[in-house]
């Protein structure tokens, strides 16, 4: 099974709503990723989980929140958004984030696409 | 990691090769040649990877250059089902996780 599922499909939400993103994988995976990508654009790395802890972060605002509760499930909490936070974000996942130990396959769910208004 | 140049679109006859090239002038010797594709409304797919040596697999093969500063993505008998946007990324693989950098890649078109 080499499927990483994201849930919902589509969201939409006010300036003022909190709701999350949830991401899933099976494989065994150690690594976890969130990715953010505009209409047109290539998809820009959030944050990195190894081994349930958090180990990048680009610079993200606050009003995301990752949290990756154990080693098969990822979230992303969403608060006080602004519309141009508007897009589809991309969880993946990988074997453990790059131990050194080799190159790693990243494999990707379909996305949550999301619109705030 | 070291910036990638693709052309921004390609077309492709149905049954024939697809070419699409990527160069990386600037890459280093540790760092990694990946190519992903990305299907309209779908996360990005892994497709091959290599460092030097020419590599293939069941979805294509993957070209590099002696002096590594360039390499093509082949898909040999690219189908309708192939309309994608493909990207190439060099990245080198560290301890401080394993982060793809996404340039703009070439948006290919399959045509009947």
């Amino acid at each position: 099974d080499t499927e990483v599922t994201q849930t919902p499909k589509h969201l939409v939400m006010g300036m003022t709503n909190k709701k999350s993103l949830k991401c899933e994988q099976h494989m065994g995976h150690r690594a976890m990723y969130w990715y953010k990508q505009k209409a047109k654009k290539p998809p820009e790395l959030m944050f990195v989980y190894s081994y349930e802890k958090l180990s990048i972060n680009e610079s993200v605002p606050s009003r995301f929140s990752p949290e990756c509760p154990n080693s098969s499930l990822l979230n992303l909490h969403l608060h006080a958004l602004q519309p141009e936070d508007s897009a589809l974000y991309l969880c993946a996942s990988s074997q453990d984030g790059g131990s050194g130990r080799g190159v790693e396959t990243q494999y990707f769910g379909p996305g949550t696409r999301l619109l705030v208004l | 990691d070291a910036k990638t140049t693709q052309p921004t679109s390609m077309d492709c006859a149905e049954g024939r090769a697809a070419n699409l090239p990527c160069n990386h002038s600037t890459i280093s010797g540790n760092e990694y040649v990946y190519w992903y594709r990305q299907i309209h409304s779908q996360g990005p797919q892994y497709i091959i990877h290599g460092l030097k040596n020419n590599e293939t697999n069941e979805m294509a093969s993957l070209i590099i250059t002696e002096d590594r500063k360039s390499s093509t993505l082949i898909l040999p008998h690219a189908t309708l089902r192939d309309t994608a946007v493909y990207y190439c990324i060099v990245r080198v693989v560290h301890n401080a996780g394993n982060m793809l950098t996404f340039g703009g890649g070439t948006r290919l078109m399959v045509k009947p």
